[in-house]
């Protein structure tokens, strides 16, 4: 079975912090994906990765930046945490090749910035 | 415009009865997918059901079943039976272009639905 792990369900960050979400994937998936959930909002994706370095924008990149150095890892990264980034964020990962491209799913991290 | 559109904030059924979530989708790509995911309240994301624009069956899955009308552009989801444990926010999202070429899903704002004892 494909796992994607999230470092933390749940944190509490102050304005002006830096923040580090971490996602884990132990399949040798080549995308990864950051997607923040809003109520009425549906999954609006921040940033994904379709090999190791490399990045691309999805809709809502602003105040974010992404990292991933090895595969199995994509970290999103909130350079000055803002209120305005309290949200659920979700990591997934997919094989290009993969069954209908689905996207597998890390449990979430519900972000709250004071 | 809306690439994926959910109609339905919220619903509710009784257990044991059917009942069709709705979704449309908007797309010039003649190659696409659609997915139906369940977002219980312990967050998690799990997979349903997909539906590719070339399928000419209506995908099921147990007790769920898509019912792809490609001319309307709606991709509804039918949950028979209802369980308690279907009480859960759904959502539809797409891939657009080929499998194997696109990366992203689109999803939809969800639907929050409810089962009654």
């Amino acid at each position: 079975d494909v796992k994607v792990t999230q470092s933390s369900r749940y944190l509490v960050k102050r304005t002006g912090e830096k923040v580090f979400l971490e996602c884990v994937q132990d399949m040798d998936h080549e995308n990864m994906f950051w997607y923040r959930q809003d109520p009425g909002l549906g999954l609006r994706l921040i940033y994904f990765s379709y090999d190791v370095k490399m990045k691309e924008k999805g809709d809502i990149p602003e105040g974010y930046s992404v990292s991933r150095e090895k595969k199995e890892r994509f970290s999103l990264i909130l350079e000055s945490a803002s209120t305005n980034q309290t949200s659920m964020y979700l990591c997934a990962s997919s094989h290009p090749s993969g069954q209908n491209n689905e996207q597998f799913f890390g449990p979430g991290t519900r972000l709250t910035v004071l | 415009a809306q690439k994926i559109t959910q109609t339905q904030p919220g619903m509710f059924v009784q257990e044991k009865e059917a009942v069709t979530l709705d979704c449309t989708y908007d797309t010039s790509d003649q190659s696409y997918g659609l997915f139906w995911y369940k977002q219980p309240s312990s967050g998690e994301m799990i997979f349903l059901i997909y539906q590719g624009s070339y399928d000419e069956q209506n995908a099921t899955e147990g007790r769920y079943s898509l019912n792809f009308q490609k001319a309307r552009k709606s991709a509804n989801l039918v949950i028979s039976a209802s369980q308690l444990g279907d009480s859960a926010m759904y959502f539809c999202a797409m891939r657009e272009g080929r499998l194997g070429s696109a990366r992203q899903l689109t999803f939809g704002s969800g639907t929050q639905l409810t089962v009654l004892p």
